[in-house]
């Protein structure tokens, strides 16, 4: 059963922070995603990666395959950056189809100004 | 395009009542998610379906619910008779999935069902 641990649960920093937000999964996957849910609001999705890095605005997200592990940074954080951030992970059948989404159980971030 | 949209956006009914959602997916894409979102459980899969055909639906609770994708262009997922406890956002996401690898997920603004 794919496990999705991420940490921390509950993160309030000061604007301007940088921000890690870290991911952990226990099978091997054929994609990971960040997404972002403001309160009340809906789902939208950040970064979906298979390997590597990527970079959008002052979001970076890794992952580190062998280690089964990603993270998710948000330079010069501001209070518009306050949401839950979710990671969900796809895993790989050996059939190789994908599966639909484990999801991890959310970082709450609060960015104070 | 308007992206993924779902229909009603609340929804209040009495427990034993049938309730219908709907999604409307980004037109060309071939997989289509319903996912349930509560205060405890956090977001879980219900069912997903590649090319209008469903492809797990280990996460859909129990008999009680359905789900159907009659065209690349439109879901449904019941809930017959309906309980308090089904009370939860509902979303819909689609993707475009390319040789077996999935793609970019893009949810719907999510169905807010409450039952009494």
């Amino acid at each position: 059963k794919n496990e999705v641990e991420q940490s921390p649960q509950n993160l309030t920093a000061q604007e301007g922070e940088f921000i890690t937000i870290n991911c952990s999964y226990s099978v091997g996957i054929s994609a990971l995603h960040w997404l972002q849910q403001h309160p009340g609001g809906g789902i939208v999705s950040l970064f979906m990666l298979s390997s590597g890095k990527k970079k959008h605005g002052r979001l970076i997200a890794t992952i580190n395959i062998q280690e089964k592990h990603s993270s998710l940074h948000i330079t010069a954080s501001h209070p518009r950056d306050s949401a839950v951030y979710i990671c969900a992970v796809r895993a790989m059948y050996s059939g190789g189809g994908a599966d639909g989404l484990t999801f991890g159980k959310g970082t709450h971030l609060i960015i104070q100004p | 395009d308007a992206g993924v949209i779902q229909s009603p956006r609340h929804e209040v009914t009495e427990m034993g009542q049938e309730v219908t959602l709907r999604c409307k997916p980004i037109s060309g894409h071939n997989s289509l998610f319903w996912y349930r979102q509560t205060m405890m459980r956090g977001l879980e899969l219900l069912i997903y379906f590649n090319n209008n055909v469903p492809i797990d639906d280990s996460g859909m609770p129990e008999d009680r619910f359905s789900a159907k994708m009659p065209n690349a262009s439109f879901s449904t997922l019941k809930i017959q008779p309906s309980e308090p406890r089904d009370s939860a956002v509902y979303f819909c996401a689609s993707s475009l999935a390319r040789w077996g690898f999935p793609g970019e997920l893009f949810f719907g603004e999510g169905s807010r069902l409450t039952v009494l």
